[in-house]
Parts: C-alpha cells; structure tokens; sequence
C-alpha cells in the first residue's frame, strides 16, 4: 500500500512569510509525528498526535509553530512569520500504536 | 527525559568489511530500540529494531545487540556493499512513551 506522503518536497519562501507542510499519513495509522532535521543533524521531535487524545506539542521551537490533524487523518503544519533558522527538512510519520514509526520523504524548507 | 548519544558520526569501510555503530541511551525504563537507514533525499526507513527482552537479533547481514545494564546497543552490519553506504541512525523509547528520541546519526560509506 501506500507509504507516508509529504508534500511539497521542496518549499523556499521569503523571510516573513507563512508556510504549510502537509502529511498523508499509512490509512489506519492512529499516531502521527512531526520531525524536524536540520542539515547534517539529527531528528528533533516536534509534535505527536495520537487518535483524539490532545496533541504532544512539547517539542515545538516557538509560538510561530503549530499544527492539526484534521479527522484524524492528514496533517498540516504551519510556520508562520518564518525565519531562517527554520531552514530544515520537515518529516512526518506513521504508526500504529506501539510499532514503528513509518517516514515520508520529507518537505526541504529554505528560508531565503 | 531521554538521551541518545551515537559513534562515530562518520565510519569508511572497505567494501567486504564490517561495520559497527554504538549508541548509549540514559533512560532505563527505555526498552525499544529501533535503528533507521537514511539514504540522500529520501526519509529514515526501518532496517531492525529490537526490545529489551532479548540481547541479539540477526536479520541476513544485520544485527542488533543490546546490553541492557551498560544501556547501551549497537548496529553490526557484514560483508559491506556499497548500496550499504547512509546515514544510519539509532533511537530508543519506551512501552510507556510514543516520543522516539534518536542519536545524532552515523554517515557509513562503503568503498568499492
């Protein structure tokens, strides 16, 4: 079946501006994550979102970062008013609970 | 919370030779440890993972160990190729947690 769907793959904006990430996560997968890996680095945790239950949003860098998973299906993560530092790859995953996490390719953000 | 700490951060290897990756973690009630292969462009994928109760797992040129009391584990791949050459990277969570935390990543080449 289909994997985890990032889109777009690559995303350069202008200092200020907004952007949305999106995420179609594996049908039937209850746990959504969003990472973020900075050239070169690890994976940093951003957000966690499992079924109804309140989103884990511990590991978002700033009040600029947010994001929804609408019908506990696809994912949209926003940054709003961006920076350069937000220059990064952004990674969405899948899990069913308890099993391993399943990777997009990702969406390349450069901040110009 | 917890730590995971990953080495070398680059490893060359003769094609035909081993590699080994090490990583530490801090959290004791951590007993999941997944390790992830990472090729340009694309999203860490699964490549084995293995829980704390059992100190080894094979899967054809890969292997796992994990020593539990010295919190530590490793990646042991044979007979290196050089569609082998990545970044891996190692991470570790538990039952109790969703939140996988990874090591900073180990860039394996393989040369012909």
């Amino acid at each position: 079946g289909a994997g985890v769907s990032q889109s777009p793959s690559n995303k350069v904006t202008e200092k200020g501006k907004d952007v949305e990430l999106r995420c179609d996560p594996i049908s039937g997968h209850t746990a959504l994550y969003w990472y973020r890996q900075s050239l070169g680095q690890g994976l940093e945790f951003l957000i966690y979102f499992q079924g109804n239950s309140a989103p884990d949003k511990s590991g978002l860098p700033s009040d600029r970062f947010s994001a929804e998973r609408t019908g506990g299906s696809v994912s949209t993560l926003t940054i709003q008013r961006t920076q350069q530092e937000d220059s990064a790859v952004y990674l969405c995953a899948s899990s069913s609970q308890g099993q391993a996490l399943h990777f997009g390719n990702g969406t390349r953000l450069t901040v110009t | 919370g917890e730590n995971v700490e990953q080495h070398p951060s680059t490893l060359s290897v003769q094609e035909g030779d081993s590699a080994v990756i090490k990583c530490t973690y801090s959290d004791s009630a951590s007993n999941y440890f997944p390790w992830y292969k990472q090729e340009l462009g694309k999203g860490p994928q699964l490549i084995i993972d293995i829980r704390s109760n059992v100190g080894e797992k094979k899967d054809q040129r890969i292997a796992v160990t994990l020593n539990k009391t010295a919190k530590h584990f490793s990646l042991h791949i044979t007979e290196t190729q050089p569609e082998d050459s990545a970044v891996y990277f190692c991470a570790a969570t538990s039952y109790s947690s969703y939140k996988l935390i990874f090591g900073s990543g180990t860039r394996l080449l393989v040369r012909p």
